[in-house]
């Protein structure tokens, strides 16, 4: 059974980066893009980005100019750096597993990242 | 970019009532479109893809339907674990969201 899991800081102040990494436990690492959401409290889900195992990555053009999404291939890892944080960056991140045809299929279980002075 | 609107954005009904929900785009989609379900404290979980087609796990009381710009989610009959939020979502260029839909115990 293929599962994702994800980690990074929970915690960050103005100003800093947020980093998030997620790990894929199972199945096939190619043939899909390794996918990153938010959902502030209360709020609906916005889509950051993804990247494939080659390395192509797409960004939400909102985002864009702050969004760094890598890969590692060797241990089935793909991360985030989202910069220049602020408290409009508080959220729930998830990591997730889109399919070529659109869909989400496979979500990791969110972290909570609190932008807070 | 096109935008997604669902509605209503609460739906209020009882345990064995049918649910049906709307998710309309801004301009006309291929099949891609997708509709999740999320509980509180959860990630979503991909219920429907390609517009019709029910995901691993999911009970055959789930189904979805439309095409060009709307969408319907069927939930023939609610049971206690439906009680939840619906997003629908496409990707045209890159995956876009509806706002949801509450389906909430009346």
């Amino acid at each position: 059974q293929v599962q994702l899991q994800q980690w990074g800081a929970g915690l960050l102040k103005p100003s800093e980066t947020l980093s998030l990494t997620c790990a894929v436990y199972g199945g096939s690492f190619s043939g899909y893009y390794w996918t990153w959401i938010r959902q502030p409290p209360g709020k609906g889900l916005e889509w950051i980005g993804e990247i494939d195992h080659s390395g192509s990555s797409n960004y939400n053009p909102s985002l864009k100019s702050r969004i760094t999404i890598s890969v590692d291939t060797s241990k089935k890892q793909f991360s985030l750096k989202l910069n220049s944080v602020t408290a409009a960056d508080t959220a729930v991140f998830y990591c997730g597993r889109g399919r070529v045809s659109g869909e989400i299929d496979l979500w990791g279980r969110g972290t909570l990242v609190t932008v807070s002075s | 970019d096109i935008v997604l609107t669902q509605s209503p954005a609460t739906l209020s009904l009882s345990p064995g009532e049918r649910a049906t929900l709307s998710c309309r785009a801004s301009q006309s989609i291929s099949s891609s479109l997708a509709w999740y379900q999320q509980k509180p404290g959860q990630a979503p979980r991909l219920l429907i893809y390609g517009t019709s087609n029910r995901a691993t796990d999911i009970p055959p009381r789930f189904s979805g339907s439309g095409s060009g710009t709307d969408f319907t989610l069927t939930i023939s009959s609610l049971e206690p674990e439906d009680f939840a939020l619906y997003y629908c979502q496409q990707r045209n260029p890159w995956p876009h969201f509806g706002p949801g839909t509450k389906v909430e115990i009346k």
